[in-house]
């Protein structure tokens, strides 16, 4: 079993839609957990980090479910511009490695 | 303030041939990481640093090198060039333990 699992997707949503991506982790000790968003041939760039007490960032709400061992993102009244590759990353407690899922493709339909 | 720099933007090389992917930072954080990035493959972590004089390995560190000189620079060293090696490598920095990681603008390199 992979660290961190995503579906690939793609996930194809008309304009305005409400969108959510899950991610499992295996590993239980898990500290800190992200979004990142991946445009086409581009580094991937941070979108929100994830707490445990869930938290929002305009359009976008993350959280976390520790007992099922995965997090989730919301993504609200999607735009055309959403449309790109979310990952999540994970890490271990104890280490500085982080692990990416394979990330969780959107698009976004006018 | 330029963030994370990584150079050169694309290589091409023969099997066998050696190259050094250069990763630089301002923003003086103490971890660094090398990434490579394949289709179906996700990010995989090849090496990383938590600071200047300690490196340690990921998850598929094999077939290169790193060294941690400095707390700004981490380069990637391919000692010997493989068709397996042809990927997209981004570097990424972090502040602390708990912090996002923060990437370079990624290497793209193509090994014939």
């Amino acid at each position: 079993r992979k660290e961190v699992e995503q579906d690939p997707g793609p996930f194809n949503v008309p304009e305005g839609a409400t969108v959510a991506f899950n991610c499992t982790y295996s590993n239980s000790a898990s500290q800190s957990f992200f979004w990142y968003r991946q445009d086409c041939r581009k580094e991937p760039k941070l979108l929100m980090s994830v707490y445990s007490s869930g938290n929002e960032d305009g359009r976008f709400t993350a959280q976390l479910n520790r007992a099922s061992q995965y997090i989730s993102l919301l993504i609200r009244d999607s735009k055309l511009s959403d449309s790109a590759t979310y990952l999540c990353a994970v890490r271990g407690s104890g280490t500085y490695k982080y692990i990416f899922g394979t990330g969780t493709r959107l698009k976004v339909l006018a | 303030n330029a963030g994370v720099t990584q150079t050169p933007k694309f290589q091409v090389l023969k099997t066998g041939q050696s190259m050094t992917l250069q990763c630089a930072q301002d923003m003086n954080h103490e971890y660094m990481s090398w990434y490579r990035q394949d289709p179906g493959m996700g990010l995989r972590l090849i090496h990383y640093s938590v600071g200047a004089g300690i490196t340690d390995q990921g998850e598929v560190p094999n077939g290169y090198n790193v060294s941690r000189s400095t707390t700004e620079d981490f380069p990637l060293r391919l000692l010997s060039a493989a068709p397996s090696q042809t990927s997209v490598y981004f570097c990424a920095t972090g502040e602390g333990p708990t912090s996002p990681l923060h990437f370079g603008n990624g290497t793209r390199l193509t090994v014939t």
